[in-house]
């Protein structure tokens, strides 16, 4: 059954403290996309990968955001320092490159308060 | 600036009936359009899709529309039913070098059908 996978599904922090969402995608999808969810701004691209190698992370804030895939079945989303504001359910999402549609992880919950 | 568009946050409709959604976009680079549904607790999951050389395409209850002169598409769901309740995200992509490009997701439209 192949699925993309999110740990964790739910974060509370303290403000100003590192948190580090996880994502596997699915096996050999070759793109990964970051997403924010909130209520105002609805689903963000934050970041986008393909073969481990970021193509666009224009809609992360580069300050306090970091993304990386340090392997092809692992990628990451870094917040340090966190802030009430980035509190929003954060989604990744794998595809194969060539087929246009993104598979979508069940989403990591934040809040920071 | 939104590049997707869907300009109703909620619609309500009646079982057995049309559902009508719409969207609306910018970017004349956009070669593929997607529909998502979602529910609570849930990631989006893939409904529906057309390339930009077609001007619609069917799915069982499920019919997108597409009219590039008016850059314009539309999702039909017909008939209604309860369990179509969810929020429904338009998405749009634009290939370079035969290569999937972004996904740029509009903001949803809540879509409510009552027994």
């Amino acid at each position: 059954d192949a699925r993309v996978t999110q740990t964790p599904r739910h974060k509370v922090t303290e403000m100003g403290q590192e948190v580090t969402m996880r994502c596997q995608p699915i096996l050999g999808h070759n793109t990964v996309f970051w997403y924010r969810q909130t209520m105002m701004q609805g689903l963000e691209l934050l970041a986008y990968f393909r073969n481990r190698a970021p193509l666009d992370d224009s809609g992360m804030p580069k300050d306090r955001f970091s993304a990386e895939m340090p392997d092809a079945t692992l990628a990451t989303l870094k917040i340090q320092p966190s802030e009430p504001r980035d509190s929003a359910v954060y989604f990744c999402a794998s595809g194969s490159g060539v087929s246009t549609e993104a598979f979508f992880g069940q989403g990591t919950r934040l809040t920071v308060v | 600036d939104q590049q997707v568009k869907q300009n109703s946050p909620s619609l309500s409709v009646q079982e057995g009936r049309i559902s009508i959604l719409n969207c609306d976009y910018t970017n004349s680079m956009f070669d593929y359009f997607l529909w998502y549904k979602k529910y609570p607790a849930e990631g989006p999951t893939f409904l529906i899709s057309i390339s930009s050389i077609k001007d619609k395409n069917e799915d069982g209850r499920f019919t997108v529309f597409l009219n590039k002169s008016a850059k314009h598409l539309s999702l039909h769901i017909v008939p209604s039913q309860p369990g179509d309740s969810a929020v429904y995200f338009c998405a749009a992509s634009a290939h370079y070098g035969g290569s999937q490009g972004n996904l740029i997701f509009g903001k949803g439209t809540k879509l409510s059908v009552k027994p």
